[in-house]
C-alpha cells in the first residue's frame, strides 16, 4: 500500500525556518518525481515545488523561490522541504504528493502527469 | 504563464442531479488536464487524468471531457458522498490548480 506521511509542521515566528519531511512507503520511491502542495486555511490548492526522481532537477512556485528548498534522500525514502524566511502568508497545510506519468492506452505514448497519491498534510503556522 | 479559470466557484444541487464544472486554460494545454476531489479535512484525491480518463477505483458517474483550452467535469447523478470541493489542474509543464468548485447538497 502506498503511503506518504508528512511531519515537521508547527508554529514558527515570521522570519524563522522549518523543515518538513515526507516519509514514503509501499512503492519504489527513487523512481518517482515528487511535489509539495499547500493550502492556506479556507483557500484552494497551490503547487509549491517539484523534484525529479534522482534529485538533480527542481522547480518552485515564484512565491517561494529563493526561500524554500526541496530535496530527497532516496536511501531513506524521504522527501524534504526546507523553508526559510517564513512569512505569515506561508501559513498552510502542506501536502506531499507523488507524480505519476500516464501513458495513452491506445498509442503507448506518454500523456499527462498527475498527483496520484497524497499525504495527510502537516500544518505550518507562521505567527508571532 | 498559463492561467486556469474554473467555474462556478460554488454550486448547490440535489441528489440525483447532473452536475457540470468547467475549466478554461489561457492557452492550448492539449489534454494535460486532471480533476481532483477534496473532502473537508482530507487530502485531495485524483479522479480524472488526461482530461477524460477515470482513475482506477473511481465510480463511473464521474467523467471528464475536452481538449485544448476548454474542459468539463461531470457527475451524472449526484450522490450525498460527492459533497466536496473539486479542482482542475493543468500539467503541461509546471502544475497549476484551478480555483476550486465547492459542491453542496440543495
Amino acid at each position: 500500500e502506498v503511503q506518504l506521511v508528512e511531519s515537521g509542521g508547527g508554529l514558527v515566528q515570521p522570519g524563522g525556518s522549518l523543515r518538513l519531511s515526507c516519509a514514503a512507503s509501499g512503492f519504489t520511491f527513487s523512481s518517482y518525481w515528487m511535489h509539495w502542495v499547500r493550502q492556506a486555511p479556507g483557500k484552494g490548492l497551490v503547487w509549491v515545488s517539484r523534484i525529479n526522481s534522482d534529485g538533480s532537477s527542481t522547480s518552485y512556485a515564484d512565491s517561494v523561490k529563493g526561500r524554500f528548498t526541496i530535496s530527497r534522500d532516496n536511501a531513506k525514502n524521504t522527501l524534504y522541504l526546507q523553508m526559510n524566511s517564513l512569512r505569515a502568508e506561508d501559513t498552510a497545510v502542506y501536502y506531499c504528493a507523488r507524480d505519476h506519468l500516464y501513458y495513452d492506452i491506445l498509442t503507448g505514448y506518454p500523456g499527462t502527469r498527475a498527483f496520484d497519491y497524497w499525504g495527510q498534510g502537516t500544518l505550518v503556522t507562521v505567527s508571532s | 504563464d498559463i492561467q486556469m479559470t474554473q467555474s462556478p466557484s460554488s454550486l448547490s444541487a440535489s441528489v440525483g442531479d447532473r452536475v457540470t464544472i468547467t475549466c478554461q486554460a489561457s492557452q492550448d494545454i492539449s489534454n494535460y488536464l486532471n480533476w481532483y476531489q477534496q473532502k473537508p479535512g482530507k487530502a485531495p484525491k485524483l479522479l480524472i487524468y488526461d482530461a477524460s480518463n477515470l482513475e482506477t477505483g473511481v465510480p463511473s458517474r464521474f467523467s471528464g471531457s475536452g481538449s485544448g483550452t476548454d474542459f468539463t467535469f461531470t457527475i451524472s447523478s449526484l450522490q450525498p458522498e460527492d459533497i466536496a470541493t473539486y479542482y482542475c489542474q493543468q500539467y503541461d509543464n509546471l502544475p497549476l490548480f484551478g480555483q476550486g468548485t465547492k459542491l453542496e447538497i440543495k
